[in-house]
């Protein structure tokens, strides 16, 4: 299946700046790559859907403006967290969706731990 | 998007088999069962895929009867490295595409 890299694995931040995740299909072009956030003992929570070449997907509550998604290649997408808070620590984890023979499955990023301080 | 229900939590002893059933009475006919393994603090992994009766890979059973309102995740053998949560997803590839929504998942806990 495709291999996904995700940097940073963590990262500390203060409270109001900004920070960037990123997301690699390694071995794989993927015109579509996943968002999600996941919070301790929780699911994963789909935020987005992100396009290459076009305008990501959110998904209903989650602030465009607040998650900003660029796609601009085929292997990569980058997901900015603007003036991150403290209520933004979470687990931001991506993946790729690669067709199968029957149904599409997902191969997802080791994440990133996002702490806001 | 089929919804799924699945036990909250499971648990179990090295070496034993454990079965995880998900429930899926709206499934489509065009829906596939879909299984991830997540580990503490790392993304999921795809574990198995099927759409009726029994598939089997090297990690993993899945087990679909003819009405294909349920499903179950046979690991044989688990070990202690087998403590996960186990995601258990239905969808369509054509109408739904790649979204995927999970659900609560199980947290199988095994004990030594």
């Amino acid at each position: 299946g495709a291999v996904v890299s995700q940097h940073p694995s963590r990262v500390i931040c203060k409270s109001g700046t900004s920070v960037k995740i990123e997301c690699r299909s390694l071995d794989f072009q993927a015109t579509t790559m996943f968002w999600y956030r996941q919070f301790p003992k929780k699911s994963l929570m789909l935020m987005a859907t992100s396009n290459e070449g076009s305008k990501a997907t959110y998904e209903q509550g989650v602030e465009k403006d607040k998650f900003l998604i660029n796609h601009a290649s085929l292997t990569l997408s980058t997901l900015t967290v603007t003036s991150a808070h403290p209520e933004d620590s979470s687990f931001y984890i991506c993946s790729v969706g690669e067709r199968g023979p029957h149904q599409n499955i997902q191969y997802f990023g080791a994440g990133t731990r996002l702490s806001v301080l | 998007l089929a919804k799924t229900t699945q036990p909250i939590s499971m648990d179990s002893y090295e070496g034993q088999e454990v079965n995880i059933t998900c429930s899926h009475n709206n499934i489509a006919t065009n829906d596939y069962i879909t299984w991830y393994q997540q580990f503490p603090s790392q993304g999921p992994r795809f574990i198995i895929q099927g759409y009726k009766t029994k598939v089997t890979n090297e990690v993993a059973s899945l087990f679909i009867p003819a009405d294909r309102k349920s499903s179950t995740l046979s690991l044989p053998r688990v070990s202690l490295s087998d403590t996960a949560v186990y995601y258990c997803l239905v969808g369509d590839q054509n109408t739904g595409g790649f979204k995927t929504i999970f659900g609560a998942g199980t947290r199988l806990f095994v004990k030594a």
